[in-house]
């Protein structure tokens, strides 16, 4: 069965660097996405992207943040300066369509630790 | 605005016994809703969900949920639990003020003793 895979599993950085996590979604899936869960808290939403931009983000993803496709298979998410709070498990998503019908799969996520 | 509740953290049930996980949910369009279960060191894990149609949807796992529209509820349930389904479960529905945005409980934590 397809599955959206996530590198790395774990990442440890210093505050201040900058991070990379990678997601390959499922093969036939247009439509990508990346949320994170704080340590005991909700999953929440960061961005949604398809055919090449961003169609939607949410408050948290701000300048710090960006998302890339650079080839046919990687989804990436970039964080430029990472702060205390952006520990946090990071979750890639795909999709098949646009549909609000359309079920959303999840990687295993990347548990990010910034010291 | 949309949202999702799970007014339980945590449900514990005996092997073999019926379980239910419970959310309830506020919606301002159709309600399309998903369970999705988080195993230890795992992802999210769709479940199954409900678009339309039969009020009660069947998923993964010998896993059902009920839709009930009047209640504003969706059940998650499973007429008989296994240990192995020991996790964390999640509701979620999709956000009719976004395009593509899923909201998420806070999810409760189904522990099954043997």
């Amino acid at each position: 069965e397809p599955e959206v895979t996530q590198t790395p599993s774990h990442q440890v950085t210093q505050m201040g660097q900058e991070v990379i996590l990678r997601c390959v979604p499922i093969s036939n899936h247009l439509y990508f996405y990346w949320y994170r869960q704080i340590l005991g808290q909700k999953v929440e939403f960061l961005v949604s992207f398809y055919n090449n931009e961003i169609s939607e983000k949410s408050e948290i993803f701000d300048d710090q943040f960006s998302v890339e496709r650079p080839d046919g298979s990687n989804f990436t998410l970039k964080i430029r300066s990472t702060k205390l709070e952006d520990s946090a498990m990071y979750f890639c998503a795909s999709s098949g369509g646009p549909s609000e019908q359309e079920t959303q799969y999840f990687g295993p996520g990347t548990r990010l630790l910034v010291l | 605005a949309q949202s999702v509740a799970q007014p339980e953290d945590q449900v514990n049930v005996a092997e073999g016994n019926p379980l239910t996980v419970k959310c309830t949910y506020s919606v301002s369009g159709n309600p399309y809703l998903f369970w999705y279960v988080q195993y230890p060191n795992r992802g999210l894990q769709f479940l199954l969900k409900y678009i339309t149609g039969d009020n009660l949807v069947k998923g993964s796992y010998g896993f059902e949920a009920e839709f009930n529209k009047s209640q504003t509820s969706f059940h998650l349930k499973k007429p008989s639990a296994l240990v192995s389904d020991s996790a964390l479960y999640f509701c979620a529905v999709r956000d009719w003020d976004s395009a593509s945005k899923i909201i998420f409980g806070s999810g409760t934590r189904l522990s099954i003793r043997p």
